[in-house]
């Protein structure tokens, strides 16, 4: 299976900040990667797409790196919003979808 | 607009039974892959379960033999049996539409999830 980890596991920060949370992937996945935001009490809803593309309504301060192993999610101007819990999510296994840990974005 | 309406979560017994349904509507339901994905309290996102609008099934190492799914397309429904179950079982369930038809793409709509507690 396709073990999938994620770096920081939380961070710290104050709006109007770049921030950047890391996706590795335990074998290659081209650009089969998914990004997703989840609020407290809320259901997750998908950020970035095939590693770089922007879901329809998704603000372009959000934005997506990455192909083979390591990817990145970038969110280039931090707003009060974005404070929340982002997971990475390989598609490239199409019997096995595994999930990154999350990385957990609150204020400083 | 896309809805999709879980129910069925309880309080259960551990090795107990329990069948979750999800009512979609917005969208032609036979065409899209559907998956279930859950989350146990605190933690983070478990893929579960998916079924193509043609027909293939797969299932997570860590229920498989003890879960099933299903579908209606007649009643633009989908479900989950789950059996034996287990203490680790117990999370909110989610189901959750695919972008994609024959092999999953990615995530686009999520239901606000049941809650199924297994416990003696």
């Amino acid at each position: 299976d396709i073990q999938m980890t994620q770096s920081p596991s939380s961070l710290s920060a104050s709006v109007g900040d770049r921030v950047t949370i890391t996706c590795r992937a335990s074998q290659s996945i081209s650009t089969y990667l998914n990004w997703y935001q989840q609020k407290p009490g809320k259901a997750p809803k998908v950020l970035i797409f095939a590693a770089t593309s922007l879901q329809s309504g998704v603000p372009s301060r959000f934005s997506g790196r990455g192909s083979g192993t390591d990817f990145t999610l970038s969110i280039s101007s931090l707003q009060p919003e974005d404070f929340a819990t982002y997971y990475c999510q390989q598609s490239y296994s199409t019997t096995q979808f595994t999930f990154g840990p999350g990385t957990k974005v609150d204020i400083k | 607009e896309v809805q999709l309406v879980e129910s069925g979560g309880v309080v259960i017994q551990p090795g107990g039974s329990l069948r979750l349904s999800c009512a979609a509507s917005g969208f032609t339901f036979d065409n899209y892959v559907m998956h279930w994905v859950r989350q146990a309290p605190g933690k983070g996102l478990e893929w579960v379960s998916l079924f193509s609008g043609d027909g293939n099934i797969h299932y997570a190492d860590s229920v498989k033999g003890r879960f099933t799914v299903s579908r209606d397309n007649t009643k633009n429904s989908l479900y989950l049996q789950m059996n034996s179950l287990r203490v680790e079982d117990t999370a909110l369930y989610y189901c959750v539409k695919d972008k994609g038809a024959r092999s999953s793409w990615f995530f686009d709509y999520w239901g606000q999830g049941t809650l199924v507690t297994v416990s003696s």
